[in-house]
């Protein structure tokens, strides 16, 4: 069966420091890949998504930038993190169907 | 730009009782609606899908339906458990492809014993 995993669960980083956020899939292969961004009380925002080895799409313009080194790892980075870059991150694959499957995600807190 | 919407406000309902979540949505024609559970600090968690050309879904205790002329999906729980107290959400997916979804706020269900 398949799993998703990310790390770390918590994250508590201050103003200017950089980010390193990873998602790994087992189980499957050529996944679509997807990081999602969750504020308190709003709906997730796609940030970015993957469709295969080295192969990035952005849907928002910001700090952030994604990478995916290997088949099932996606990795969510930022050279200086903002306030506003708090959130809930969270990691997501798809294969052949419509569905979405999320990871647990990772709270992050920018002071 | 695309809008969806959904109940901000919590819904409180009795064990037992139907629960009814509304997810609206503008300037968009999804090929497909898809709804979610996510509990607190957890990710969401799929529970159905519905395409543009059904009209209703049926899983266990869970319904869907979905107009596109009033561009609405109503998500149904019947006989409602305390343990399905969450989060749910309604997400959109687009015509020609799997890739993108537009997610609503999601409504919190509290189901009171």
């Amino acid at each position: 069966s398949q799993t998703i995993h990310q790390w770390p669960a918590t994250l508590v980083q201050p103003v200017g420091s950089p980010l390193s956020l990873e998602c790994t899939v087992e189980g499957t292969s050529n996944p679509n890949l997807y990081w999602y961004r969750q504020a308190a009380g709003r709906g997730l925002q796609l940030l970015f998504y993957s469709v295969g080895i080295g192969q990035i799409s952005s849907e928002v313009p910001q700090n952030l930038s994604a990478s995916r080194p290997q088949d099932r790892q996606f990795i969510l980075s930022s050279k200086k993190l903002l306030l506003s870059d708090s959130g809930f991150y969270l990691c997501a694959w798809r294969w052949a169907g419509a569905e979405q499957f999320f990871g647990p995600g990772t709270r992050l807190t920018v002071l | 730009s695309q809008k969806i919407e959904q109940n901000s406000e919590a819904l409180n309902i009795q064990e037992g009782k139907t629960a009814t979540l509304t997810c609206n949505y503008t300037n968009y024609s999804p090929a497909y609606l898809q709804w979610y559970r996510q509990d607190p600090g957890r990710g969401p968690v799929f529970l159905l899908l519905i395409r543009e050309n059904e009209k209703e879904k049926r899983k266990e205790r869970l319904k869907v339906t979905f107009d596109t002329t009033l561009k609405q999906s109503l998500f149904h729980i019947t006989a409602s458990q305390p343990a399905d107290s969450a989060t749910y959400l309604c997400a959109l997916g687009p015509p020609g492809g799997y890739n993108k979804l537009i997610f609503g706020a999601g409504t919190r269900l509290a189901v009171h014993p």
